[in-house]
């Protein structure tokens, strides 16, 4: 049973770019949820996606963008890529509903240069 | 809002001594608590979690928590550490509102083991 899958793993774009990021979610979940790890911090909060639709949304700009499939999968779209958001990207999957645990991907390192 | 202070960014110790990390939190209702684990270039794997119930929770690798509502406070513990435990260790607070899948996560506690 495949967990979490990202892609890519790592990527490297200029500033003012865009960038797409890639989630599979471990198999029989439905929601994904988005977080961005800046070097020596902890993951903070972009957005959750369940039925196809953004459920709730962290203190991101709307330069972060998001969409889930039908299949569940996900991605994260960020616009016009500022230095600072340079990061490692976890997604993760869980089941809908309280108390179900939540499991993450190991990542996609973004730098923009 | 809910917040989660962790004192200590690094934390050294010696091969089979005992490991406590300290982790407080703020939240306006009974949070779900969690505890992460982060190895160089890995991504997020789940020690442990609270819920409801008994507040001494058991995870895995041997490690436990204790919440305590008095002190705000769910620190992780392990009797006696391996040196495969090096890692970064971060704590989480889900809202139960939010069903649990949004979390807030401290800065992390980055462990040494000495041997």
């Amino acid at each position: 049973d495949a967990g979490v899958t990202q892609s890519p793993t790592h990527l490297i774009k200029t500033r003012g770019q865009q960038v797409t990021l890639r989630c599979s979610p471990k198999s029989g979940h439905d929601t994904v949820s988005w977080y961005q790890q800046a070097l020596g911090q902890g993951p903070q909060f972009i957005f959750q996606y369940y039925e196809e639709e953004e459920r709730q949304r962290g203190n991101f700009p709307d330069r972060f963008s998001g969409h889930q499939f039908p299949n569940y999968s996900s991605e994260l779209n960020v616009n016009a890529l500022l230095l600072g958001d340079s990061a490692l990207y976890l997604c993760a999957s869980s089941l809908a509903g309280l108390g179900n645990t939540i499991y993450f991907g190991e990542g996609s390192w973004l730098t923009v240069v | 809002a809910q917040s989660v202070t962790q004192p200590d960014i690094h934390i050294t110790v010696s091969e089979g001594a005992s490991l406590e990390l300290r982790c407080n939190y703020s939240y306006g209702a009974t949070p779900y608590l969690f505890w992460y684990v982060q190895s160089p270039g890995q991504g997020l794997q789940l020690l442990l979690k609270y819920f409801s119930g008994d507040t001494l929770v058991q995870g895995i690798k041997g490690f436990e928590a204790e919440f305590k509502r008095s002190q705000s406070s769910f620190n992780l513990r392990k009797p006696s550490v391996h040196w495969s435990d090096a890692a970064e260790y971060f704590c989480a607070v889900g809202a139960r509102r939010d069903g649990a899948n949004n979390l807030f996560f401290g800065t992390g506690t980055r462990l040494t083991v000495i041997p």
